[in-house]
């Protein structure tokens, strides 16, 4: 596609359900970062993928948290049982590829906003 | 590491005065350095990157950036700002390195004021 498009845009969910947030990145674009933005705050790392998998899992925060990658495209974040600290923007971001001549940026989607009530 | 710090939160200017985002970052061999600019709810957005070659780089909205090895700092710059410069802006750094490679690190954002 054009851009990185995630979904849904918000999602409203109760305190212990579980949820999933989706991200489809830019056409041919192998790798694909996760991170996660509080209230106006900066940036947290959660994980990244080349292709479909993940050299990377250090920012998750907790086993509640996983993530998987298929077909090199599409990515989803899941979240089981979550809690009310969950609440945050979720960001999608990919890069055209993994060698070192890439000298390119991440291109963002524009976040998946979790509400936990 | 590499890290990236953004020593203010936030920056206020009146508009038409320039401005200056403050950037400095740690990294063990070369630095791969980029600036996004975030408006309210929406992604980040690319603004602008520094690999090699000038020091001074110019970006997008016409912004622009000067790399200082000695300093390990990436400032972001603007002649004359305008009230829609208004937005929150990351400084960030490429990780080149064998163990952590392609992983990007991002500070913590300034919150940019520009007032009429």
């Amino acid at each position: 596609g054009a851009g990185v498009s995630q979904s849904p845009s918000n999602k409203v969910t109760e305190k212990g359900k579980d949820v999933e947030l989706r991200c489809d990145p830019i056409s041919g674009h192998t790798a694909l970062y996760w991170y996660r933005q509080s209230l106006g705050q900066g940036l947290e790392f959660l994980i990244y993928f080349q292709g479909n998998s993940a050299p990377d899992k250090s920012g998750l925060p907790s086993d509640r948290f996983s993530a998987e990658r298929t077909g090199g495209s599409v990515s989803t974040l899941t979240i089981q049982r979550t809690q009310q600290e969950d609440s945050a923007v979720y960001l999608c971001a990919s890069t055209r590829s993994w060698d070192r001549t890439n000298t390119g940026e991440l291109f963002f989607g524009e976040g998946s906003r979790l509400t936990v009530l | 590491a590499q890290s990236v710090a953004q020593p203010e939160d936030q920056v206020n200017v009146a508009e038409g005065n320039p401005l200056t985002v403050k950037c400095t970052y740690s990294v063990s061999g070369n630095p791969y350095l980029f600036w996004y600019v975030q408006y309210p709810n929406r992604g980040l957005q690319f603004l602008l990157k520094y690999i090699t070659g000038d020091n001074l780089v110019k970006g997008s909205y016409g912004f622009e950036a000067e790399f200082n090895k000695s300093q390990t700092s990436f400032h972001l710059k603007k002649p004359s700002a305008l009230v829609s410069d208004s937005a929150l802006y990351f400084c960030a750094v490429r990780d080149m390195g064998m163990r952590n490679f392609n992983k990007f690190y991002f500070g913590s954002g300034t919150k940019l004021n520009v007032k009429p």
